[in-house]
């Protein structure tokens, strides 16, 4: 089975430019996952997709980020403008179905690492 | 507010000196506790679910149990390749997943 495919590796960018990451899930999951990790803490939740609805979005910096999932498989995070604050690794994680109904563990993809200079 | 904490935040091994490894938790209902291993450069891989006090799971050198407000990763006999970063997280009953900070820990051959 394919894991949850994410790209770019690798981003640097100055602060103020904009910046967009892409994932694919993997085949058949109806939930997929933004995460924020900043060097030495855990992922925190950004936005949380069942199917193509936003079922979480409270700690989504809505005047910066954006989050779309079309057609209820890939998605795109983007950031505009970018602040130094944001340097870390975007993490995408998908699972079966909402946690919420099943308890399902999530599957992660290898991140982006985001620097801004 | 949720939270998770673990300990030690980074704890070094020889081979074969076994240790546990701590999340302490304080949620609004939980509805499951997860840990994960993290690779450097690498996403989060899963491995236990923990779904009430009691409970434990085991897998290969590694056994998860869960109380009402901690749970413990114990490590027998670890080896080199166990080096890594834990994570635990929590489900709450309002579906939201709140990750701890984790514990690196490195084994020494």
């Amino acid at each position: 089975e394919a894991g949850v495919a994410q790209s770019p590796r690798y981003k640097i960018i100055e602060k103020r430019q904009s910046v967009a990451f892409w994932c694919n899930p993997i085949s058949g999951h109806a939930t997929l996952y933004w995460y924020q990790q900043i060097l030495g803490q855990g992922p925190k939740l950004l936005i949380q997709f069942q199917n193509n609805g936003v079922v979480d979005d409270s700690q989504l910096p809505k005047d910066r980020f954006s989050a779309e999932r079309l057609k209820g498989v890939d998605s795109t995070l983007k950031i505009q403008p970018a602040k130094l604050e944001d340097s870390a690794v975007y993490l995408c994680a998908s699972s079966l179905v909402s946690a919420g109904v099943s308890n399902q563990p999530q599957h992660f993809g290898d991140g982006t690492r985001l620097s801004i200079l | 507010e949720d939270q998770v904490t673990q300990s030690p935040e980074a704890l070094r091994l020889q081979e074969g000196e076994s240790s546990s490894l701590n999340c302490s938790y304080t949620v609004s209902g939980l509805r499951g506790l997860f840990w994960y291993r993290q690779d450097p450069g690498k996403g989060p891989e899963f491995l236990f679910t923990l779904y009430s006090a009691g409970e434990e799971k085991e897998k290969e050198r590694l056994k998860a149990t869960l109380t009402k407000k901690e749970s413990f990763l114990h490590i027998t006999a670890p080896k080199p390749e166990d080096s890594a970063t834990y994570l635990c997280a929590v489900l709450n009953y309002g579906q939201n997943f709140v990750f701890g900070p984790g514990t690196r820990l490195s084994v020494l051959p």
